[in-house]
């Protein structure tokens, strides 16, 4: 089946840092979603961007499709954006998801 | 809008008991999933429905698991008899049409099995 990497697997940022977060998969894909699940365990749609660049105040991502990767970008972190960030994507009938990169943000 | 709800929010249980997850899906969307998440494994799809039909099981764990989808807002995920392994966050999600459009999640049902 198709796999989802993603990189770095932890990061740690001091607030107002920016940083970019990646994601690989092995095979063609027509759906990618990136989601960020806070310290509450709620998993909140970030997102929906099979390919190109779609930006939301200060996050933003792009995906090559025909290189089969993915970016979230995010500017001027904050303590609030802590929290573990997943990338998933429809392999065959299922939404697969990377291991997710932990991110905390320090103020 | 309502997004998907999920009840209960926590479940603690012993071994053994049965255990009834319940989902109601955001209105109009016509394709529901349930996953689970645990640290060994991650999330983990376990199985989807579109209109109200299951379409796709094989990530059920064993036959222990169960899923029904009676009506377009309503589908319960049941364990019986449930094991410590099966402690987990389950989450159900849903989405407008088919299987590659955007997933919308619920907020999770925290389950712990003792």
């Amino acid at each position: 089946g198709i796999q989802v990497e993603q990189s770095p697997p932890d990061l740690i940022l001091q607030e107002g840092a920016n940083s970019t977060l990646r994601c690989n998969f092995s095979d063609s894909v027509n759906n990618l979603q990136w989601f960020h699940q806070n310290p509450w365990g709620q998993l909140i749609n970030l997102f929906y961007i099979p390919s190109g660049t779609k930006q939301n105040g200060r996050l933003s991502a792009t995906t090559v499709a025909t290189e089969r990767y993915s970016l979230l970008y995010i500017s001027s972190s904050q303590t609030t954006d802590s929290g573990v960030y997943f990338c998933a994507v429809v392999g065959g009938n299922k939404l697969v998801f990377g291991a997710g990169t932990i991110l905390r943000v320090k103020s | 809008d309502a997004g998907v709800i999920q009840s209960p929010r926590h479940e603690v249980t012993e071994m053994g008991q049965e255990v009834t997850l319940r989902c109601k899906p955001i209105s109009g969307h016509n394709s529901l999933f349930w996953y689970r998440q645990t640290m060994m494994r991650g999330l983990e799809l376990l199985i989807y429905f579109n209109n109200n039909v299951p379409i796709d099981d094989s990530g059920m764990p064993e036959d222990r698991f169960s899923a029904k989808m009676p009506n377009a807002s309503f589908s319960t995920l049941k364990i019986q008899p449930s094991e410590p392994r099966d402690s987990a966050v389950y989450f159900c999600a849903s989405n407008p049409s088919g299987r590659a459009n955007e997933q919308f999640f619920g907020p999770g049902t925290r389950l712990t099995v003792l």
